[in-house]
């Protein structure tokens, strides 16, 4: 059974912090997705990454994929309360069934 | 701009009163999920139409339901909600299974059962 971990959970940082986000696996996924959800909001995919040691930017956020492709972070520099949510790492499930499997989540809250 | 509607966005129901929580896409995606999500958690995948085909998930109970009259319209039907089904419920679409599973979602429906 293919298992995403995510950590933390919860993080409650001050405006302009820094911060990363983990998601590890012992299995190999053959693409990953960050998703970020607002409150009473479904989920907004943010990027998703495909090849062992990608990079990739979107503003002040920056992921990467594993090089084994088995775990991505997801780095935000002086995170704004703008960024505040639940962020989801979430890749394809083997088989090519077109299901996620997502990790738990991890809430962030950025205080002004 | 193409996208995933849920209607309607607040339910309120009775324990035991059927209820039909309803998605339309204008992606023209092939593939529809429906997700429960309790707060502050991953969604919890119940099922899934690849096309006119339906996939339960072995642990989605029997009183989840869901009908697929065509490629644009999906709809949850709870038979006999209980209070442990109040949560947010998310349709989401992608492209006929790729690599990339990618997955767009609705706003969600946020059911409450009194």
């Amino acid at each position: 059974t293919q298992l995403l971990e995510q950590s933390p959970q919860f993080l409650s940082i001050q405006e302009g912090e820094n911060l990363t986000v983990y998601c590890n696996s012992s299995s190999v996924f053959s693409s990953l997705q960050w998703y970020r959800q607002e409150p009473g909001e479904g989920p907004v995919l943010l990027v998703t990454v495909v090849t062992g040691g990608e990079v990739k930017k979107l503003k002040r956020l920056t992921f990467q994929f594993g090089d084994a492709r088995k775990d991505s972070s997801l780095h935000i520099t002086a995170a704004q309360p703008g960024d505040t949510g639940l962020y989801l790492c979430a890749g394809g499930g083997s088989g090519n069934t077109g299901k996620l499997i997502f990790g738990q989540g991890t809430t962030l809250q950025v205080k002004p | 701009d193409a996208m995933v509607i849920q209607n309607p966005r607040y339910q309120v129901t009775q324990f035991g009163k059927p209820v039909t929580l309803s998605c339309s896409q204008t992606l023209n995606h092939n593939v529809m999920y429906w997700y429960q999500q309790k707060s502050s958690q991953a969604p919890k995948l119940l099922f899934h139409y690849y096309d006119k085909d339906f996939n339960n998930e072995a642990d989605t109970p029997d009183n989840f339901q869901s009908r697929r009259p065509n490629t644009s319209f999906c709809f949850l039907d709870i038979r006999s909600p209980g209070l442990g089904d109040a949560a947010m419920y998310l349709c989401a679409t992608s492209r006929e299974a790729s690599d990339l599973y990618e997955q767009y979602f609705g706003p969600g429906t946020r059911l409450t059962v009194t």
